[in-house]
């Protein structure tokens, strides 16, 4: 079946603006996370979704992001007012349970740009 | 808090030799995962391995197995009759096992760059 999917896959904004970031798990994953993977650095985690609710959302570094799941499948990671330090590539996982030594399976990741 | 460290930030081995990546950690917690990650430049993360801490028997999938050395925290990656294939940056990861929302988490290393020459 297909794999976790995100789009875009490269998005350019300037500082300021508002960009939004589609992550499509796998069908009947329950658990989803966003993490951020700057140059050179593993990924940190940002936000866990388990259902439609956010379990874990201690890892977003300020109110400039957010994140939703609302139906429970497709998450959208929001920034607001973004800096040149938003910039990074920006994964998604999913994973049928969060319990266990479940694999958490990545999408492709989007690059995101703040000029 | 838990931490995870690689301490080799490049590596690289010979067409079919063997290799072992390092990757160390800090937890007071008993229970836990640990996993190896693959991150090729497709930037898309595959799993290479996982460990349970519980069990003493060291993880092996193919060409892949770990050294899960849980006294010393250590757990290394070793990759044997390397395939240029295997090119990519490893990540060692890890997961605590306690049943709680906020522990789903993996907390990752730094990654190690692998290269293997033909």
């Amino acid at each position: 079946g297909a794999g976790v999917s995100q789009t875009p896959s490269n998005k350019v904004t300037e500082k300021g603006k508002y960009v939004e970031l589609r992550c499509d798990p796998i069908s009947g994953h329950t658990a989803l996370y966003w993490y951020r993977q700057s140059l050179g650095q593993g990924p940190e985690f940002l936000i866990y979704f388990q259902g439609t609710g956010a379990a874990d959302d201690s890892g977003l570094p300020n109110d400039r992001f957010f994140a939703v799941r609302p139906e429970g499948s497709v998450s959208t990671l929001k920034i607001q007012r973004t800096e040149r330090g938003d910039s990074a590539v920006y994964l998604c996982a999913s994973s049928f349970t969060s319990g266990g030594a479940a694999e958490q399976f990545f999408g492709p990741g989007t690059r995101l740009t703040v000029l | 808090a838990q931490t995870v460290t690689q301490s080799q930030p490049e590596m690289s081995v010979q067409e079919a030799e063997t290799v072992t990546l390092s990757c160390t950690y800090d937890t007071s917690e008993s229970d836990y995962y640990l996993f190896w990650y693959k991150q090729p430049p497709s930037r898309q993360m595959i799993l290479v391995i996982r460990q349970e801490a519980y069990k003493q028997q060291n993880a092996t999938e193919n060409r892949f197995s770990v050294n899960f050395q849980k006294a010393a925290k250590s757990f290394s990656l070793k990759i044997s009759d390397s395939q240029l294939g295997d090119a990519a940056m490893y990540f060692c990861a890890y997961r605590s096992a306690i049943n709680a929302g906020n522990n789903r988490k993996l907390i990752w290393g730094l990654g190690t760059s692998l290269a293997v020459n033909p």
